[in-house]
Protein backbone atom coordinates (compact mmCIF):
# COMPACT_ATOMS: atom_id res chain seq x y z
CA UNK A 1 0.00 0.00 0.00
CA UNK A 2 2.54 2.06 -0.77
CA UNK A 3 1.37 6.05 -0.85
CA UNK A 4 3.64 7.43 -3.88
CA UNK A 5 4.93 5.41 -5.98
CA UNK A 6 6.97 5.88 -9.11
CA UNK A 7 8.34 3.55 -12.18
CA UNK A 8 11.00 2.92 -13.04
CA UNK A 9 13.04 2.90 -10.15
CA UNK A 10 16.37 3.12 -12.19
CA UNK A 11 16.60 4.38 -15.91
CA UNK A 12 19.91 3.80 -17.70
CA UNK A 13 19.38 5.24 -21.22
CA UNK A 14 21.48 6.19 -24.09
CA UNK A 15 21.92 10.22 -24.84
CA UNK A 16 19.50 11.21 -27.54
CA UNK A 17 16.96 9.06 -26.24
CA UNK A 18 13.06 9.80 -25.50
CA UNK A 19 12.22 8.19 -22.15
CA UNK A 20 8.87 8.83 -19.53
CA UNK A 21 8.58 8.14 -15.54
CA UNK A 22 5.55 7.40 -13.94
CA UNK A 23 4.44 8.30 -10.68
CA UNK A 24 1.16 7.65 -8.88
CA UNK A 25 -0.25 8.36 -5.92
CA UNK A 26 -2.82 6.53 -3.33
CA UNK A 27 -3.26 9.49 -0.63
CA UNK A 28 -6.39 11.09 -2.47
CA UNK A 29 -4.08 14.18 -2.76
CA UNK A 30 -4.67 17.11 -4.72
CA UNK A 31 -1.39 18.21 -5.49
CA UNK A 32 1.61 16.60 -7.03
CA UNK A 33 5.13 17.53 -7.76
CA UNK A 34 8.61 15.99 -9.59
CA UNK A 35 11.34 17.37 -8.36
CA UNK A 36 15.06 16.67 -9.63
CA UNK A 37 18.08 15.78 -7.22
CA UNK A 38 21.52 16.47 -8.81
CA UNK A 39 24.92 14.34 -7.90
CA UNK A 40 25.41 17.35 -5.66
CA UNK A 41 22.73 15.99 -3.21
CA UNK A 42 20.63 19.29 -4.17
CA UNK A 43 17.04 18.81 -4.92
CA UNK A 44 15.12 21.38 -6.72
CA UNK A 45 11.50 21.91 -7.66
CA UNK A 46 10.32 21.10 -12.06
CA UNK A 47 6.63 21.36 -11.59
CA UNK A 48 4.07 21.04 -9.69
CA UNK A 49 0.06 20.19 -10.61
CA UNK A 50 -2.79 20.92 -8.87
CA UNK A 51 -5.94 18.45 -10.03
CA UNK A 52 -4.42 18.03 -13.24
CA UNK A 53 -3.17 22.28 -13.51
CA UNK A 54 0.21 23.15 -13.94
CA UNK A 55 0.58 25.31 -10.96
CA UNK A 56 4.70 26.18 -10.59
CA UNK A 57 6.82 25.80 -14.11
CA UNK A 58 10.38 26.29 -12.80
CA UNK A 59 12.86 27.41 -15.68
CA UNK A 60 13.46 23.37 -16.78
CA UNK A 61 14.24 22.92 -20.31
CA UNK A 62 11.32 22.54 -22.65
CA UNK A 63 12.61 18.56 -23.30
CA UNK A 64 10.69 18.05 -19.71
CA UNK A 65 6.87 17.54 -20.32
CA UNK A 66 4.75 16.57 -17.30
CA UNK A 67 1.58 15.06 -18.07
CA UNK A 68 -1.64 14.81 -15.60
CA UNK A 69 -4.05 12.14 -16.62
CA UNK A 70 -5.79 12.43 -13.55
CA UNK A 71 -5.45 14.04 -9.77
CA UNK A 72 -3.50 10.44 -8.99
CA UNK A 73 -0.80 10.94 -11.68
CA UNK A 74 1.49 12.74 -12.26
CA UNK A 75 4.20 11.41 -15.16
CA UNK A 76 7.55 12.95 -16.35
CA UNK A 77 8.56 12.97 -20.36
CA UNK A 78 11.93 13.85 -21.08
CA UNK A 79 13.10 14.25 -24.85
CA UNK A 80 16.39 14.22 -26.62
CA UNK A 81 18.04 13.28 -23.27
CA UNK A 82 21.54 14.36 -22.24
CA UNK A 83 24.16 13.90 -20.26
CA UNK A 84 23.32 16.66 -17.32
CA UNK A 85 19.88 15.20 -17.15
CA UNK A 86 21.50 12.58 -15.11
CA UNK A 87 20.22 12.79 -11.86
CA UNK A 88 17.57 11.42 -9.20
CA UNK A 89 13.58 12.34 -10.14
CA UNK A 90 11.26 12.51 -7.08
CA UNK A 91 8.13 12.76 -7.66
CA UNK A 92 5.38 13.72 -4.53
CA UNK A 93 2.06 15.14 -3.62
CA UNK A 94 0.26 16.91 -1.03
CA UNK A 95 -3.31 17.59 0.27
CA UNK A 96 -3.12 21.44 -0.49
CA UNK A 97 -5.54 22.95 -2.52
CA UNK A 98 -6.74 26.48 -3.25
CA UNK A 99 -8.50 26.26 -0.43
CA UNK A 100 -6.57 24.45 2.02
CA UNK A 101 -2.73 25.16 2.51
CA UNK A 102 -0.86 21.97 3.88
CA UNK A 103 2.47 21.04 5.67
CA UNK A 104 3.62 17.83 4.18
CA UNK A 105 5.04 16.54 0.90
CA UNK A 106 5.68 13.09 0.53
CA UNK A 107 7.95 12.27 -1.85
CA UNK A 108 8.10 9.27 -3.73
CA UNK A 109 11.18 6.39 -3.54
CA UNK A 110 13.16 8.17 -6.69
CA UNK A 111 14.08 7.26 -9.81
CA UNK A 112 17.67 7.40 -10.04
CA UNK A 113 18.34 8.34 -14.21
CA UNK A 114 21.56 7.70 -15.95
CA UNK A 115 22.52 8.77 -19.39
CA UNK A 116 25.17 7.82 -21.09
CA UNK B 1 24.10 34.13 -2.52
CA UNK B 2 21.98 30.27 -2.00
CA UNK B 3 18.06 31.13 -1.26
CA UNK B 4 18.81 28.51 1.71
CA UNK B 5 22.14 27.60 2.85
CA UNK B 6 23.20 24.80 5.23
CA UNK B 7 26.69 23.77 6.43
CA UNK B 8 27.26 20.21 4.62
CA UNK B 9 28.98 18.64 7.08
CA UNK B 10 29.62 15.79 7.99
CA UNK B 11 28.90 15.80 11.80
CA UNK B 12 30.61 12.84 13.61
CA UNK B 13 29.08 12.34 16.69
CA UNK B 14 28.74 9.72 19.67
CA UNK B 15 25.56 8.25 21.24
CA UNK B 16 23.94 10.28 23.37
CA UNK B 17 25.31 13.86 22.25
CA UNK B 18 23.58 16.79 21.12
CA UNK B 19 24.05 18.28 17.71
CA UNK B 20 23.10 21.43 16.26
CA UNK B 21 21.94 22.27 12.76
CA UNK B 22 21.46 25.74 11.65
CA UNK B 23 20.35 27.49 8.35
CA UNK B 24 19.74 30.34 6.71
CA UNK B 25 17.49 31.59 3.98
CA UNK B 26 17.63 35.02 1.79
CA UNK B 27 13.88 35.45 0.75
CA UNK B 28 12.77 37.69 3.73
CA UNK B 29 9.03 36.56 2.61
CA UNK B 30 9.31 33.10 2.63
CA UNK B 31 5.97 32.07 4.36
CA UNK B 32 6.60 28.77 6.23
CA UNK B 33 9.94 26.50 7.10
CA UNK B 34 10.44 22.79 7.88
CA UNK B 35 13.05 20.11 8.39
CA UNK B 36 13.04 16.99 6.44
CA UNK B 37 15.22 13.78 6.99
CA UNK B 38 16.97 12.04 3.80
CA UNK B 39 18.55 8.54 3.99
CA UNK B 40 21.04 7.54 1.93
CA UNK B 41 19.77 7.23 -1.32
CA UNK B 42 15.79 7.32 -0.44
CA UNK B 43 12.95 9.66 -0.32
CA UNK B 44 13.07 13.31 1.97
CA UNK B 45 10.18 12.68 4.79
CA UNK B 46 9.57 15.53 6.99
CA UNK B 47 11.20 15.52 9.86
CA UNK B 48 8.89 18.86 11.71
CA UNK B 49 7.02 22.03 10.70
CA UNK B 50 9.30 25.36 12.29
CA UNK B 51 7.32 28.16 14.03
CA UNK B 52 8.48 31.19 15.32
CA UNK B 53 7.28 30.24 18.53
CA UNK B 54 9.46 27.66 18.43
CA UNK B 55 8.35 23.48 18.78
CA UNK B 56 9.55 20.16 19.87
CA UNK B 57 8.78 16.87 19.17
CA UNK B 58 10.88 14.44 21.40
CA UNK B 59 14.36 14.79 21.02
CA UNK B 60 14.26 17.16 18.61
CA UNK B 61 13.94 21.09 18.89
CA UNK B 62 13.53 23.67 16.04
CA UNK B 63 13.47 27.38 15.95
CA UNK B 64 12.79 29.90 13.28
CA UNK B 65 14.76 33.43 13.92
CA UNK B 66 12.91 35.26 11.27
CA UNK B 67 14.77 38.85 11.95
CA UNK B 68 17.73 36.97 11.11
CA UNK B 69 16.19 34.92 8.86
CA UNK B 70 17.61 31.71 10.97
CA UNK B 71 16.22 28.39 11.14
CA UNK B 72 17.96 25.72 13.32
CA UNK B 73 17.57 21.89 14.75
CA UNK B 74 18.80 20.90 18.18
CA UNK B 75 18.70 16.71 18.53
CA UNK B 76 19.01 15.58 22.15
CA UNK B 77 21.17 12.15 23.23
CA UNK B 78 21.73 11.24 19.66
CA UNK B 79 20.85 7.52 18.29
CA UNK B 80 22.52 5.77 15.75
CA UNK B 81 19.33 5.89 13.81
CA UNK B 82 19.81 9.89 13.80
CA UNK B 83 22.33 9.28 10.92
CA UNK B 84 21.20 10.66 7.79
CA UNK B 85 20.99 14.07 6.17
CA UNK B 86 19.00 16.72 7.46
CA UNK B 87 17.52 18.98 4.68
CA UNK B 88 16.36 22.95 5.94
CA UNK B 89 13.18 23.62 3.75
CA UNK B 90 11.47 26.72 3.11
CA UNK B 91 8.18 27.68 1.43
CA UNK B 92 8.98 31.11 -0.91
CA UNK B 93 5.01 31.74 -1.82
CA UNK B 94 1.99 32.01 -0.30
CA UNK B 95 -0.94 29.52 -2.20
CA UNK B 96 0.27 26.65 -3.46
CA UNK B 97 4.19 25.48 -1.78
CA UNK B 98 7.34 26.38 -3.49
CA UNK B 99 9.74 24.48 -1.36
CA UNK B 100 13.30 25.49 -1.18
CA UNK B 101 15.89 22.68 -0.34
CA UNK B 102 19.28 23.59 1.23
CA UNK B 103 21.91 21.12 0.41
CA UNK B 104 21.63 19.51 3.46
CA UNK B 105 23.74 18.79 6.50
CA UNK B 106 25.25 15.15 6.96
CA UNK B 107 24.90 13.74 10.59
CA UNK B 108 26.84 10.45 11.51
CA UNK B 109 26.63 9.61 15.05
CA UNK B 110 28.84 6.56 16.20
CA UNK B 111 28.48 3.86 18.80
Amino acid sequence: DTAVSQTPKYLVTQMGNDKSIKCEQNLGHDTMYWYKQDSKKFLKIMFSYNNKELIINETVPNRFSPKSPDKAHLNLHINSLELGDSAVYFCASSQESYFMSADTQYFGPGTRLTVL
Amino acid sequence: RKEVEQDPGPFNVPEGATVAFNCTYSNSASQSFFWYRQDCRKEPKLLMSVYSSGNEDGRFTAQLNRASQYISLLIRDSKLSDSATYLCVVNMRTGFQKLVFGTGTRLLVSP
